[in-house]
C-alpha cells in the first residue's frame, strides 16, 4: 500500500541549513508536496514537485527528488526561528486525488 | 492558491450535543473538498471526501451517521458531528483541491467535548 515516512524531529541552529527527508512507496506518484504547520493552524502549502523533475528551488527552499530511491527532501537555507514548525511531506495517492501524508517532522530552530 | 476559511475556529460543547463546522472556499469553486481530523502531535487522518451535489465518500472506519457531510454548493461544505462524545475532541481541518492536485487547507476547527 501507499506509505510515506519521515523522521520525527530535527533541531538546527539559526542561520544553518535544515534538511528534512521523506521516503514514499508509491512509484506511480505524480506529484509530491511539502506542507508547513504552525501550532494551532492549518497546513500551508510550501512547494510541490512533479515526478519528472529532480530538483525545484523557490527562494530559500530546495526540493530534491530521487525517484529511483523514492526519496524526497526539503532543504531550508539560512533557517530562521520563524521556520520552527512541523513539516509534512505528501504524495498524491492513486485514488481520486487523495494525498497521503507522512507523520510530520518537527523542526526546532535554536537561536 | 485557494483561500479556505473554517467556522468556528474553536468550539466547546457538551457530550450528546451536535456541532456543525463550516468550510468555505472563498475564491475558488470547489467541486471536491476533503475533511481531516488531527490529534495532537500526529499526522492528518482523512475522514471523507466531500463532493458537491452528491454523497460524501467516507474512509474506512469513519462512521457516516456520526460525521454528516453536506456539500450543497461549490463554495461550502459542512461537517456535523452528531451526538458528540469526549473522544470526538480533535482538530478538524478541511481542504480544497487545486489544479495540480495540491490541497489548500483551512485554518482548522478545535472541537472540545466536555
Amino acid at each position: 500500500g501507499e506509505d510515506v515516512e519521515q523522521s520525527l524531529f530535527l533541531s538546527v541552529r539559526e542561520g544553518d541549513s535544515s534538511v528534512i527527508n521523506c521516503t514514499y512507496t508509491d512509484s506511480s506518484s505524480t506529484y509530491l508536496y511539502w506542507y508547513k504547520q504552525e501550532p494551532g493552524a492549518g497546513l500551508q502549502l510550501l512547494t510541490y514537485i512533479f515526478s519528472n523533475m529532480d530538483m525545484k528551488q523557490d527562494q530559500r527552499l530546495t526540493v530534491l527528488l530521487n525517484k529511483k530511491d523514492k526519496h524526497l527532501s526539503l532543504r531550508i537555507a539560512d533557517t530562521q526561528t520563524g521556520d520552527s514548525a512541523i513539516y509534512f511531506c505528501a504524495e498524491r495517492g492513486n485514488q481520486g486525488g487523495k494525498l497521503i501524508f507522512g507523520q510530520g517532522t518537527e523542526l526546532s530552530v535554536k537561536p | 492558491g485557494a483561500v479556505v476559511s473554517q467556522h468556528p475556529s474553536w468550539v466547546i460543547c457538551k457530550s450528546g450535543t451536535s456541532v456543525k463546522i463550516e468550510c468555505r472556499s472563498l475564491d475558488f469553486q470547489a467541486t471536491t473538498m476533503f475533511w481531516y481530523r488531527q490529534f495532537p502531535k500526529q499526522s492528518l487522518m482523512l475522514m471523507a471526501t466531500s463532493n458537491e451535489g452528491s454523497k460524501a465518500t467516507y474512509e474506512q472506519g469513519v462512521e457516516k451517521d456520526k460525521f454528516l457531510i453536506n456539500h450543497a454548493s461549490l463554495t461550502l461544505s459542512t461537517l456535523t458531528v452528531t451526538s458528540a462524545h469526549p473522544e470526538d475532541s480533535s482538530f478538524y481541518i478541511c481542504s480544497v483541491t487545486g489544479q495540480r492536485y495540491e490541497q489548500y487547507f483551512g485554518p482548522g476547527t478545535r472541537l472540545t467535548v466536555t
